[in-house]
């Protein structure tokens, strides 16, 4: 069974810029998480999709927007990039089980954005 | 307020000893999950193991097993027999199932293998 993908696994933009992320769960995971990893701030939850819905969102700007497809394939979406948005970017997929409960979480190996 | 905590930031272990990484946790939510991940230099964050609140026997997986003291909020990683590919960041995390699939993350504890 295929783990997460996420693509691209390394970008660099410049400040003003927009980008665009993206990540596919393992077959069959309904949910998708996005964190963002910096050494300063550790690993921050930025938001959730199930069944194409944001069913929780972190602390972070408006600029941060994300989506989910049909398929349960997600992106997530940075516009008016700042400096301090460079950081890991990895997405987590979990079965959605019954009552709400999420099961085992999985992660791809990340986007390393860079923005100078 | 932080809701895992991490007191290790660095631990050393010789090859082939044991080790234990230490993990508490705060929540007023009945149910929820715990979690340990591995993040090698490469980035990836690797799965495991994990350990559901009603849970009543502590989970193991292969080497790892994880010491739930539910009562004192605690939820150790216990590594047996350390192996030099071991040497890595260890985050514990926890998930409200309130807040379906959140994670929160503790700050980590780098782990040094010693041959």
């Amino acid at each position: 069974k295929a783990g997460v993908t996420q693509t691209p696994r390394y970008l660099i933009k410049t400040r003003g810029q927009q980008v665009t992320l993206s990540c596919s769960p393992i077959s069959g995971h309904r949910s998708v998480s996005w964190y963002q990893q910096t050494p300063g701030q550790g690993l921050q939850f930025l938001f959730e999709y199930f069944s194409e819905t944001q069913r929780n969102k972190g602390n972070f700007p408006g600029r941060f927007s994300g989506r989910q497809f049909s398929n349960s394939r997600s992106e997530m979406n940075v516009s008016t990039l700042e400096l301090g948005d460079s950081a890991l970017y990895l997405c987590a997929s979990s079965l959605a089980l019954a009552g709400g409960l999420s099961g085992e979480q999985f992660f791809g190996p990340g986007t390393r954005l860079t923005v100078l | 307020a932080q809701k895992i905590t991490q007191t290790q930031p660095g631990m050393f272990v010789q090859e082939k000893e044991a080790v234990t990484l230490d993990c508490t946790y705060d929540t007023s939510d009945q149910s929820y999950g715990l979690f340990w991940y591995k993040q090698p230099s490469s980035g990836e964050m690797i799965f495991l193991i994990y350990q559901g609140s009603y849970d009543e026997q502590n989970a193991t997986e292969g080497r790892y097993s994880l010491n739930f003291q539910k009562a004192r909020k605690s939820a150790n990683l216990v590594i047996s027999a350390s192996q030099l590919g071991d040497s890595a960041m260890y985050f514990c995390a926890m998930r409200e199932d309130t807040l379906g699939g959140k994670l929160i993350f503790g700050q980590g504890t780098e782990l040094s293998v010693k041959p």
